[in-house]
């Protein structure tokens, strides 16, 4: 089965810029997951869907990131403008239910702001 | 709020020697743990999970974690380790919504 596919792998951006990236789940998960790793610190979790639905956004910085999954399926963040501190790899990850299942995770999006 | 603390941010081990990765995680509430590996330049991968059950769990690559719910840990284990074992390992607590809260990460470096 496929994985979870992400793009692009890499992205270079000048500060203010925006930015997105995309990402599609294994088929058939409902819930969908996208985690930003700062270099040297473990992923966290900037937002969770459950289908096309929030689940969680708490720590989502809703004033220059906004993501959406809009059939259910594939879902893309945004981050506009782009502030120095948001270089890292960010993380899709998909499962079938939230709980107890496993979390498939993409090769992530390794984003240098300069 | 839950929390995961990785004791270790590097382990240099030798080949074939046993190995142990620390994880401690603060919850009052029952949780579920995990151990993901990200090898280089690839995505996190589950190595295993605990989630009811047997408190020792493990994986196909020889890997064990014991889940001890009296000391909040969830330890890695492994008696042989061989150099593709490099890797970071990042162990994960979640409770119900299955967000997962991820520790710093442990880098193991296995040399010949």
């Amino acid at each position: 089965e496929a994985g979870v596919a992400q793009s692009p792998r890499y992205k270079i951006i000048e500060k203010r810029q925006s930015v997105a990236f995309w990402c599609n789940p294994i088929s058939g998960h409902a819930t969908l997951y996208w985690y930003q790793q700062i270099l040297g610190q473990g992923p966290k979790l900037l937002i969770q869907f459950q289908n096309n639905g929030v689940v969680d956004d708490s720590q989502l910085p809703k004033d220059r990131f906004s993501a959406e999954r809009l059939k259910g399926v594939d879902s893309t963040l945004k981050i506009q403008p782009a502030k120095l501190e948001d270089s890292a790899v960010y993380l899709c990850a998909s499962s079938l239910r939230p709980q107890g299942t496993e979390a498939f995770f993409g090769q992530g999006t390794r984003l240098t702001v300069v | 709020a839950q929390s995961v603390t990785q004791l270790d941010s590097q382990v240099p081990v030798f080949e074939e020697a046993p190995v142990e990765l620390r994880c401690n995680y603060s919850s009052s509430v029952s949780v579920y743990l995990f151990w993901y590996v990200q090898y280089p330049n690839q995505g996190l991968q589950l190595l295993l999970k605990y989630l009811s059950g047997s408190t020792l769990v493990e994986s196909i690559n020889g890997f064990e974690a014991e889940f001890n719910k009296s000391q909040t840990s969830f330890h890695l284990r492994k008696p042989s380790v061989h150099i593709s074992d490099t890797a970071e390992y990042f162990c994960a607590v979640t409770r119900s919504q299955g967000n997962l809260i991820f520790g710093k990460g442990t880098k193991l470096s296995v040399k010949p």
